[in-house]
């Protein structure tokens, strides 16, 4: 069966750069979520789209920005990168209305420096 | 930890043993998730129990979920050494779908 799929799935970046991180959800599921996960930690949920509208926000720096396409796939992009951002970002999807259960992609581990 | 939180224990068992592990949370839920992860890898669904249910089974994996105590359970019959993870129960609100984890509990199998 076809996952969530994240790319790149590793990227490092120095401070003060951008990064651009991609989620293609399941097939025919309708929401994506972000969620960040600092090294020992758990994750934390960022934000949230539903039929290309963002539908919830968490914890989201502003310097943070995400969307999501009319094909369903979204972008999460990070400006001005900090040491502190060093981090795995889950992309997850569901299918809104027909189940709770929020599948998740492998992940991209963003480093910065 | 925003919501779901597991006792703080890293369990190491033999393999067969059964593991079990909890997790206590602090609001009203519509549902709660336990996932499994690999070593910094992606989170795996294993199970999910509405707040209208008390147990829950799939396949070696037993949930329970007590929401006068807002507490739930997991429990992994006759562990094997691919069960070593960590593992995270997340509690999902009525209203809105966005997923508050615990802090994960690492349980180690020895073959």
């Amino acid at each position: 069966a076809a996952g969530v799929i994240q790319s790149p799935r590793h990227l490092i970046k120095e401070k003060r750069e951008t990064a651009t991180l991609k989620c293609y959800p399941i097939p025919r599921h309708d929401t994506v979520y972000w969620y960040q996960q600092g090294p020992g930690q758990d994750p934390q949920f960022l934000i949230s789209f539903y039929e290309k509208m963002q539908s919830d926000k968490g914890s989201i720096p502003d310097r943070f920005s995400a969307q999501q396409f009319s094909d369903y796939h979204s972008e999460l992009n990070m400006s001005s990168l900090e040491l502190g951002d060093s981090a795995l970002y889950f992309c997850a999807s569901s299918l809104e209305g027909y189940s709770y259960e929020q599948y998740f992609g492998p992940g991209t581990r963003l480093t910065v420096t | 930890s925003q919501q779901g939180e597991e006792d703080p224990q890293a369990l190491s068992i033999q393999e067969g043993e059964n593991a079990t592990m909890n997790c206590s949370y602090k609001t009203s839920i519509n549902n709660l998730q336990w996932y499994r992860q690999n070593s910094g890898r992606g989170l795996v669904h294993l199970i999910l129990i509405r707040s209208n249910e008390r147990e829950k089974h799939s396949g070696r994996l037993r949930v329970t979920l007590d929401t006068s105590k807002k507490s739930s359970s997991l429990l992994i019959t006759a562990s094997r050494a691919a069960d070593t993870a960590s593992y995270f129960c997340a509690t999902a609100s009525y209203g809105n779908n966005r997923l508050a984890f615990g802090k994960g509990n690492q349980v180690v199998v020895i073959p």
